[in-house]
């Protein structure tokens, strides 16, 4: 069974200070992990995905996520945040059409 | 645009009757997929196609529950007798098929359905 977990429910970053959103995984073979971000009554955003190579992906808006293989994590971080960066971020094994439960991001002016 | 399309965007139904959501794909995604999300939770897998072919359903996928794609184009999911239960966004996403594991799905904006 494949299966991601989100930790944080809710993380709250002060406006230009560098944020994290944590996500662990749990998969059977090599894992290909993605994050997506959602906005207010909208769908799903792709941010970024890990399939294979360097350790750190970069993606949209800004973001990049770090793979660590011994730690099972795919943690998403950002060197500084905006307040347009509040919205609720989900981890996601697609092979195995998992998401994780989600973490609202809020970002504080 | 050129993304995903979902119609209705908003839904309500009495408890009972039936209701049907449509979704276009992104034009040439060979696949498409139906999720359920509910208030606070993360999507939950309903269904998935392969062109026209239905190649995986989940086990939340009730008798109830229907979804066909039948020119391998748009995709339609019928919800009979519906419950109060099933209230929930109904969200479609397409891929273009290459390699389900590493393929990024793209979403639509959901179908917002309130069962009174």
């Amino acid at each position: 069974a494949q299966s991601v977990a989100q930790p944080e429910d809710q993380v709250n970053v002060a406006e230009g200070n560098p944020l994290t959103v944590k996500c662990t995984y749990s998969v059977s073979g090599n894992p290909y992990l993605f994050w997506y971000v959602q906005y207010p009554n909208r769908g799903l955003q792709f941010l970024l995905k890990y399939i294979t190579g360097d350790n750190l992906v970069k993606g949209s808006y800004g973001f990049e996520a770090e793979f660590n293989k011994s730690q099972t994590s795919f943690h998403l971080k950002k060197p500084s945040a905006l307040v347009s960066d509040s919205a609720l971020y989900f981890c996601a094994v697609i092979g195995g059409l998992t998401f994780g439960t989600g973490t609202r991001l809020t970002i504080i002016p | 645009d050129t993304g995903v399309s979902q119609n209705p965007r908003h839904k309500i139904t009495k408890r009972g009757q039936n209701v049907t959501f449509r979704c276009d794909p992104i034009s040439e995604h060979n696949r498409l997929y139906w999720y359920r999300q509910t208030l606070g939770q993360g999507p939950e897998f309903l269904t998935y196609f392969q062109n026209e072919a239905q190649l995986e359903k989940s086990r939340l996928l009730s008798d109830r529950f229907s979804a066909e794609r039948p020119k391998g184009s748009f995709s339609t999911l019928e919800i009979q007798r519906t419950e109060q239960g099933d209230s929930a966004m109904y969200l479609c996403a397409s891929s273009p098929g290459l390699v389900i594991l590493t393929d990024t799905q793209y979403f639509g904006p959901g179908t917002r359905l309130t069962v009174l």
